[in-house]
């Protein structure tokens, strides 16, 4: 899998949206970029992935550089339960391979 | 949606004791799962990835005779942590692909203590 390299934290007021970013300047073509999430004590959970295009669903939405060189995980309205570790990870999407998973970025919502 | 139950979500066990940790997929059918540990403040390491029917593969640096995984079934793997010591102490997480959406689901941990 490709390196990815995100901030180790970043804070973010509710209400507000929270930008994260994600470098990944290695990806090759035919790997996707994924994003989860883990809330303290918890299993990670999927948040939204993508290849090219930009992404939306009911809990975020990706942006991706033309380049695919980087990309920006934005919820759109903070929440304080929005406060975990976020993780972007790049993969290719055929296998059975493994998700690895770097430090990610520990968010922390303010009220 | 596709759901992981791991059961169980935290256990205390003595030193030298074997400890069994079990995951189901609930609503689909999953031909690997993999294992996960994650210590205090880090992020999750692959332990390994387990394959129904076959010999589980490990990463490097995880001794498989300490950490013995079982797929036999579609919807079960499990992980016992044998002759455990309080360095094993961990969050054990497992996952699974769903297929066809390329996803990966998670299972929601398993806090192992050993004292």
């Amino acid at each position: 899998d490709a390196k990815t390299t995100q901030p180790p934290s970043m804070d973010c007021a509710e209400g507000r949206a929270a930008n994260l970013p994600c470098n990944h300047s290695t990806i090759s073509g035919n790997e996707y970029v994924y994003w989860y999430r883990q809330i303290h004590s918890q299993g990670p959970q999927y948040i939204i992935h993508g290849l090219k295009n930009n992404e939306t669903n009911e809990m975020a939405s990706l942006i991706i550089t033309e380049d695919r060189k980087s990309s920006t995980l934005i919820l759109p309205h903070a929440t304080l339960r929005d406060t975990a570790v976020y993780y972007c990870i790049v993969r290719a999407n055929f296998g059975n391979e493994k998700l690895t998973f770097g430090t990610g970025t520990r968010l922390t919502i303010i009220p | 949606g596709a759901v992981v139950s791991q059961h169980p979500s935290w256990v205390i066990c003595k030193s030298g004791t074997s400890v069994k940790i079990e995951c189901r997929s609930l609503d689909f059918q999953a031909t690997t799962m993999f294992w996960y540990r994650q210590f205090p403040k880090q992020s999750l390491m692959l332990m390994a990835t387990s394959n129904e029917g076959s010999k589980a593969t490990y990463e490097q640096g995880v001794e498989k005779d300490k950490f013995l995984i079982n797929h036999a079934s579609l919807t079960l793997s499990t992980l016992t942590v044998t002759s455990a010591h309080p360095e094993d102490s961990s969050f054990y997480i497992c996952s699974a692909r769903i297929i066809p959406s390329y996803g990966y689901t998670f299972g929601s941990g398993t806090r192992l203590t050993v004292v």
